[in-house]
């Protein structure tokens, strides 16, 4: 049968709270990341990206933000919402010419409850 | 509508018994890759095609083979499927390497 997965980190917040789900990368020669969104039985969603010139970027509701110096990745959802209810990859994609490879970070199992 | 697709998005194979996969694009990316994910754990990349050059990571087993007919199409072939390979196998595609990668929904195989 299927092996037993690894159990994800959890956030649990309130309809209407801001959310902030963090992710640590392992690459300083990393450029790119990205954050997706997975809903239960359906495949990755992208949500928002970044290039290691930028520190910040903002979308509808969400904002990433990256420091590079820690190596650290973080997404803010505002004002979270039960369709917001997933689990949530960061993603690094590292690599050069025709071979480059995403790897994902463990991912986070978000909660909203009404 | 949809941009990345896969068929079926649910399959049940016995034991040992071949089964293939399919995913399809409209988005005429350059590149598709092949994702396993099995349960509360992140995708896991078993190949990807840039283009017609097929690119194999190191530990995809022997078993997992894909095919690429054409700009649109790829497939997974498992050759003898293993209660172990009961997962999500997720279809992602990219314009060109280093983009975006956008995913299909999944194809659920369960092996009996």
């Amino acid at each position: 049968g299927e092996s037993v997965g690894l159990h994800l980190p959890t956030l649990s917040v309130q309809e209407g709270d801001n959310s902030i789900i963090n992710c640590a990368y392992s690459n300083s020669a990393s450029d790119y990341f990205i954050w997706y969104k997975q809903e239960s039985g359906k495949g990755p969603q992208f949500i928002i990206d970044i290039r290691s010139n930028m520190d910040k970027r903002q979308g509808q509701r969400v904002t990433v933000l990256l420091n590079k110096t820690v190596k650290h990745l973080s997404l803010q959802i505002a004002a979270t919402q039960p369709g917001d209810s997933a689990v949530y990859f960061c993603a690094e994609n590292i690599g050069g010419g025709s071979n480059y490879k995403l790897t994902f970070g463990k991912g986070t199992l978000l909660t909203v409850n009404p | 509508d949809a941009m990345v697709i896969q068929n079926p998005r649910y399959q049940v194979t016995q034991f040992g018994k071949p089964v293939t996969l399919s995913c399809s694009q409209t988005l005429n990316h350059n590149v598709m890759y092949w994702y396993q994910q099995k349960s509360s754990q992140a995708p896991k990349l078993l190949f990807h095609y840039y283009d017609k050059d097929f690119n194999n990571e190191a530990d995809t087993p022997d078993n997992f083979q894909s095919r690429r007919p054409n700009t649109s199409f790829c497939f997974l072939d498992i050759r003898s499927p293993g209660l172990g390979d009961t997962a999500m196998y997720l279809c992602a595609t990219e314009r060109q390497t280093g983009d975006t990668q956008y995913f299909g929904p999944g194809t659920r195989l369960t092996v009996l």
